[in-house]
């Protein structure tokens, strides 16, 4: 079935320091992937996207690339803030026939806190 | 525009008492879904409505959850003689439900329900 594995937590780093968010799936179709953050108090937003494989979603200085001979999808940003500080969430959409149009398959987050 | 709405925000009931909680989607949104998220489980997916049907019910845990939509809007999410290990923040998400599953989910901001 459809899943998704990523990087437990919780990561602190200092600002302006690089970041990584592992996130490997697994999926019977042909997925999109998505990252997802939840800021403190807020609800869950979509932070960037990828359709196929190859493609590279981007946001905010957040960047990830769908690689499908890895089964990958990391978040990187080049140099953390405060203001990133936050639990970061890596999806799955399978696109199987039959499968659900939209339901996502979420990884168990990822606690980011960002020291100044 | 006005983004998801949840009520209430927060929910303490007893052990065996029934709780309902509601879902406003974002106007014209036809595709709604309730998440779980548990502590340190990461996002369950319940339920998906597409309109007013829902034709995937597989995430329901037991027999005490339903949920039902009405005009294409609204939707309640029903959880009978609730247990201790139904405590959780109950996510609901719309989109517009149509693409290959790249439509982005827009989730409201959860009710967080403790079971005492």
């Amino acid at each position: 079935g459809d899943s998704v594995t990523q990087m437990e937590g919780p990561v602190t780093l200092s600002e302006e320091a690089f970041l990584t968010i592992n996130c490997t799936y697994t999926a019977t179709g042909y997925p999109s992937l998505f990252w997802y953050v939840q800021y403190p108090g807020e609800g869950l937003q979509l932070l960037l996207k990828a359709t196929k494989a190859d493609d590279k979603g981007s946001n905010k200085g957040f960047e990830a690339t769908y690689r499908k001979e890895t089964t990958s999808f990391h978040l990187e940003k080049g140099s953390v803030q405060v203001s990133d500080s936050a639990v970061y969430f890596c999806a799955l959409s399978d696109r199987v026939r039959g499968s659900t149009l939209g339901r996502l398959y979420f990884g168990r987050g990822t606690q980011l806190t960002v020291w100044p | 525009g006005a983004g998801v709405s949840q009520s209430p925000s927060n929910k303490v009931t007893e052990k065996g008492k029934d709780v309902e909680l509601r879902c406003d989607p974002i106007s014209g949104h036809t595709a709604l879904y309730w998440y779980r998220q548990s502590l340190g489980q990461g996002l369950e997916f319940l339920i998906y409505f597409q309109g007013n049907s829902a034709p995937d019910k597989s995430g329901l845990p037991s027999d005490r959850f339903s949920a039902e939509r009405t005009g294409g809007s609204v939707s309640t999410l029903t959880i009978q003689r609730t247990q201790q290990e139904d405590s959780a923040v109950y996510l609901c998400a719309s989109s517009w439900g149509v693409g290959q599953g790249t439509s982005p989910l827009h989730f409201g901001n959860g009710t967080r329900l403790t079971v005492t």
